[in-house]
Order: structure tokens, then sequence, then C-alpha cells
């Protein structure tokens, strides 16, 4: 398997922009996960969907943040308008539905704002 | 609420020095427990995991892990350190609460390896 897939690798974008990052799962998980990293927060998890649904967006930091899962082999997380302090590694990781899964993470989208 | 623990943040080692990472958490029923590595530059990589059975728990590169369930620990070690181990290690708790519920990770421990 190719593992999780996330395009693209490094989006350089002006304040104001929309953006959109996009994850392809690892075939049959049901869970997808996007994180947003960085150094003064770290490890943040924003959203998480099961079976295309979305069942937590408690970490999505507001309105501006959106995200899809359209079908189990894709999902996008939108950012519109972007602003600086959004700039950030984003990673999609992915896990199977069974009793015990762990989390298979993507490489990322380096996200700079100017 | 739940959380994860890891007591270092920066760490400092020379090569051949043994390493210990620790982790705590804070849940009293049942869990899985992780320990994801990032490299410079590159995503999570997980290193090991516990389910079940033998509290001690081996995983690639030589890294253990002793799950200690009257202490909520799930302590990282390995006995001799290489400078390729510089990286940061995230440890991570999954819940079971009747369903399935998401990772929790620790803030992370930066480890450098000096030669």
């Amino acid at each position: 398997d190719a593992g999780v897939i996330q395009s693209p690798r490094h989006e350089v974008t002006e304040m104001g922009q929309e953006v959109t990052l996009r994850c392809k799962p690892i075939s049959g998980h049901d869970y997808l996960f996007w994180y947003r990293q960085t150094m003064m927060r770290g490890l943040e998890l924003l959203i998480y969907f099961n079976n295309n649904v979305p069942i937590d967006d408690s970490g999505m930091p507001e309105d501006r943040f959106s995200a899809k899962m359209p079908n189990a082999s894709f999902s996008t997380l939108k950012i519109q308008p972007s602003e600086p302090r959004d700039s950030a590694v984003y990673f999609c990781a992915s896990s199977c539905n069974r009793e015990h899964c762990e989390q298979y993470f993507g490489p990322g989208t380096r996200l700079t704002v100017t | 609420a739940q959380s994860v623990s890891q007591h270092n943040h920066h760490v400092i080692l020379s090569e051949a020095a043994s390493l210990e990472l620790g982790c705590n958490y804070s849940y009293g029923g049942t869990v899985n427990l992780f320990w994801y590595v990032q490299y410079p530059g590159q995503h999570l990589q997980l290193l090991l995991k516990y389910f079940s059975g033998d509290p001690l728990v081996k995983g690639i590169k030589g890294f253990e892990a002793e799950f200690i369930k009257s202490k909520f620990s799930f302590n990282l070690r390995k006995p001799s350190v290489q400078w390729s181990d510089t990286a940061e290690y995230f440890c991570a708790v999954k819940p079971f609460s009747g369903g399935y519920n998401k990772l929790i990770f620790g803030a992370g421990t930066r480890l450098a390896v000096h030669p």
C-alpha cells in the first residue's frame, strides 16, 4: 500500500487566499484525522471522520476552517480566508475500525501564509 | 479531562548513553498506548504499541516501553542511543469508553544525540 497520501507537500500563499489541502487515506481504513503541528502549540487534532462522517470537529480553530470527506478515499481541509497564523504543517492520518488499530500518518503539507 | 504528560521537553545525550523518556496519562479505564517518532522534517511513524498482554513491549530500532498500570505510565527506553535517534518522540493514549476514541498525544520530547 502507498500509505496515506497528502497534497500538496508545500504550499505558499498570501493572506486572504483560499487554501485547500488534500488527503487520500489508506484503502480500507474507516477513520480519517486532520492534525496541525506548530512549534508553539505542538500537535493538535482538528477534526476526524468515521465512514466519511465528521465525528468530532472541536479542534477546528474557527469558521475559516472546514473539512469534508465526500467519499472513503478522499478528504479536504480548506482554509478561507487564510491568515499568517495558519502557517503550520498539516498532517492527515487514517486508521482501521478494529479494536487494536494504530493511526498511520501522511507526509504532511507545510503551509506558509505570507 | 483525559491528558498525556511527557516529563521532558528536551533531552540531550551522547551516543551510547541510555535513554528513558517518561509518559503518564490520566484515564482510569482500559487504554491502548503508543509511542510515535518524528525524524527531522518527516511525519510521525509508529515506534511501538501496547494493546494487551506482556507489559514490556519491544519496538523498532531497539526501543522498548513498559506499561505500568498502577502508575499510569508508559515509559520509553533504549539502552544505547545513536546519533540517528535524534528526533521528537510522542506518547499517545487511546482510551476505550464504549466506542472508538481519538488518540490523545503528549506534547512531545525532543531528543538530540551528539556523536
